[in-house]
């Protein structure tokens, strides 16, 4: 079983400033990585995922995430964000072997970016 | 040229009632999946489909029924509704084939939000 952590529940930050949103993950077997974004009364868009290779991650809207291995951890970053970006960011995961491909979702980061 | 589609966007109802949400995808995926969000934003899986099997049944009532008639369809019925069933119901869909590049990508609809009385 997996479980992630968003450590924070809200983020304000300045319109131009730079924003990182944290997500640690615990599963006893190997994992897929994602990011998405909801929009207010919006369904989920995917912002990034990581499924191999290259540890750092370029996704859409100027959002990056760098997956940690060792401190299980895969933390989201912009760094300039917009007006645009206030929403709810949800970190999730996927066990790479398991029927289904579920998705465990942590609690979300809200982001209010003030002008 | 929507590729998740879910109706109603609303749905309010009465305790005790029977109601179903439907949901299409034209991506031509093969697995769908629906997600409960509650009133604190949590997000969790209830049910996922591949090619009309049900592969994922996680602890959910059985008062909540999937049906898949074909790979491009997953409703979801919900019998003898009750208000902690008050949340919004997202369908999604991703592809399982390892020649895709958007493989484990799961594509969100915009959700249904069902509020009971």
């Amino acid at each position: 079983a997996q479980s992630v952590t968003q450590l924070d529940s809200q983020v304000p930050v300045f319109e131009e400033a730079p924003v990182e949103l944290r997500c640690n993950y615990s599963s006893s077997v190997s994992v897929y990585l994602f990011w998405y974004v909801q929009y207010p009364n919006q369904g989920l868009q995917l912002l990034l995922k990581y499924l191999s290779g290259s540890t750092l991650v370029k996704g859409i809207n100027g959002f990056e995430a760098e997956f940690n291995k060792s401190q299980t951890s895969f933390h989201l970053r912009k760094p300039s964000v917009h007006i645009s970006d206030t929403a709810e960011y949800f970190c999730a995961v996927s066990d790479q072997w398991a029927a289904g491909n579920k998705l465990t979702f942590g609690g979300g980061t809200r982001v209010l970016v003030k002008p | 040229d929507t590729a998740v589609s879910q109706t109603p966007k609303y749905l309010v109802t009465q305790m005790g009632n029977d109601k179903s949400i439907k949901c299409e995808q034209n991506l031509g995926h093969d697995t769908m999946y629906w997600y409960k969000q509650d009133s604190k934003k949590f997000l969790k899986i209830m049910f996922s489909y591949n090619n009309k099997e049900l592969i994922i049944n996680e602890t959910v009532p059985n008062r909540f029924s999937p049906k898949s008639p074909d790979k491009a369809h997953l409703n979801l019925h919900i019998n003898s509704l009750e208000l902690g069933d008050s949340a919004v119901y997202f369908c999604a869909s991703s592809e399982t084939g390892l020649a895709r590049r958007d493989r484990y990508e799961q594509f969100f609809g915009p959700g249904t939000r069902l509020t009971v009385l």
